[in-house]
């Protein structure tokens, strides 16, 4: 079967970085998203990965290993705002969406 | 630019009762058209996918419908509704397949649904 397996919460310090991991296991590989989530809200783009290596986009980051089947977002600078759930999804052979349950990040001052 | 919206964003429906959420896109044509439901603590589950007007497929058996009858309109119905239908529902849209497209989902607001 697939699947997309992601830390359940995370906790990090205000200012310091984070990252946050995830590993899949798809028939097929079209590409790695992650988006945000903040609580009752609908998730919002972040990022794509469908090379190997490392996306850059400001404070964050997005990294992808396919053949370990792995990538990571990394989250610099950390602001009370980046409090929110981080999606991972993979887009198999036949273009669809798997998702992860998400990781529930929590800042502190 | 492109817009997303969907309705009602909260709504509190006894068992048994009919449903029906309404999505509409704007600025773009042809959009691929998703619905989802959130429940608590989980990942994105997809209910339905449209790739064309009246173009339907369903992913769960259950006792949701999803319909298009415009290009840019997505609508998710149930006759009798289940406690288990309770959850976040979201519309999402996408150009996968055209050019320059990752296939990227776009968000509507969403809608909370409890079922009593």
């Amino acid at each position: 079967g697939q699947n997309i397996d992601q830390p359940t919460e995370m906790t990090a310090t205000e200012g310091a970085i984070v990252q946050i991991n995830c590993t899949y296991q798809t028939s097929g590989f079209n590409g790695l998203f992650w988006y945000q989530q903040h609580a009752g809200e609908a998730p919002t783009f972040l990022s794509y990965n469908v090379l190997d290596g490392l996306e850059e986009k400001g404070r964050f980051s997005s990294f992808l290993s396919r053949s370990k089947g792995y990538s990571y977002l990394l989250l610099k600078e950390l602001q009370m705002k980046d409090s929110a759930s981080y999606l991972c999804a993979v887009m198999d052979s036949n273009y669809q969406l798997i998702w992860g349950a998400g990781t529930k990040l929590i800042i502190k001052p | 630019s492109q817009t997303i919206h969907q309705w009602p964003a909260t709504l509190v429906q006894p068992v048994g009762s009919p449903l029906s959420l309404e999505c509409t896109v704007e600025g773009t044509s042809n959009p691929n058209l998703y619905w989802y439901r959130q429940a608590a603590g989980r990942g994105l589950q997809l209910l339905f996918y449209s790739v064309g007007i009246g173009q339907i497929s369903s992913e769960v058996p259950q006792n949701l419908s999803a319909s298009r009858p415009q290009d840019r309109q997505f609508i998710l119905s149930s006759k009798k509704l289940l406690l288990s239908d309770s959850g976040f529902y979201l519309c999402a849209w996408s150009v996968l397949g055209q050019e320059r497209s990752t296939g990227e989902l776009f968000f509507g607001e969403g809608s909370r649904l409890t079922v009593l």
